[in-house]
């Protein structure tokens, strides 16, 4: 499968406690984006990437977010002391250049 | 900020019905996208297009800049195009995409 895919796929956490996500996007797609769905929302928009760098992060939700690309191939998505309120589907997008975006599956996040 | 609104919210319809989805956005953009979700599933991309009209099977989908509008319609439609219909922006000093909040069709048989 060339597409894009997301590890895991579901995440159970206790409040306070950290998680990562990581998504590995298509192999030539230079940009990847992460968004956040909450349920019968439509997404929005998180941070993105050229390459490596990190075009934006204005929009992380607060200062418990962060997120990576370290070698401009995949990504990761951290969360430091989770809240109930960060209970949601997070999606990773890819593309090349200002092609169509291709999504993956999400990881859904639940935190108790 | 741009602001992206969808109509109608909820749509339900007969196998075979011709189906429209309308969007609207506030501010300039250089592409809009018409995205599918289906329950618990992931998102695929249906179109992006940044003026006139494109085609896709049973899909149709155009655009008015200066109005800033745009619809996406389904012809002949079939049980299986039962999912959520998301409309996106992007430009409009935006990086990311900013999305309407989705149409929730279904198609009965």
């Amino acid at each position: 499968d060339t597409g894009v895919s997301q590890d895991p796929r579901h995440k159970i956490t206790k409040r306070g406690q950290n998680v990562t996500f990581r998504c590995d996007p298509i192999s030539e797609h230079n940009r990847l984006y992460w968004y956040r769905q909450t349920l019968g929302q439509g997404p929005e928009f998180l941070t993105y990437f050229q390459n490596e760098a990190q075009l934006e992060k204005s929009r992380l939700l607060s200062d418990r977010f962060s997120a990576e690309r370290p070698k401009g191939s995949f990504s990761t998505l951290e969360i430091q002391r989770t809240e109930q309120g960060d209970s949601a589907m997070y999606l990773c997008a890819s593309r090349f250049q200002f092609e169509t975006q291709y999504f993956g599956p999400g990881t859904r996040l639940l935190v108790l | 900020k741009n602001e992206v609104e969808q109509s109608p919210q909820n749509l339900t319809a007969q196998e075979g019905e011709f189906i429209t989805i309308n969007c609207s956005y506030s501010v300039g953009i250089s592409a809009l996208h018409w995205l599918q979700q289906h329950p618990g599933g992931g998102i695929v991309s249906l179109f992006m297009l940044s003026s006139g009209k494109k085609k896709h099977g049973r899909l149709i989908a155009t655009i008015n800049i200066q109005e800033k509008h745009s619809s996406l319609h389904i012809t002949a439609s079939h049980p299986r195009d039962s999912a959520v219909y998301i409309c996106a922006v992007e430009g409009g000093g935006a990086d990311g995409l900013t999305f309407g909040k989705g149409t929730h069709l279904i198609i009965q048989p």
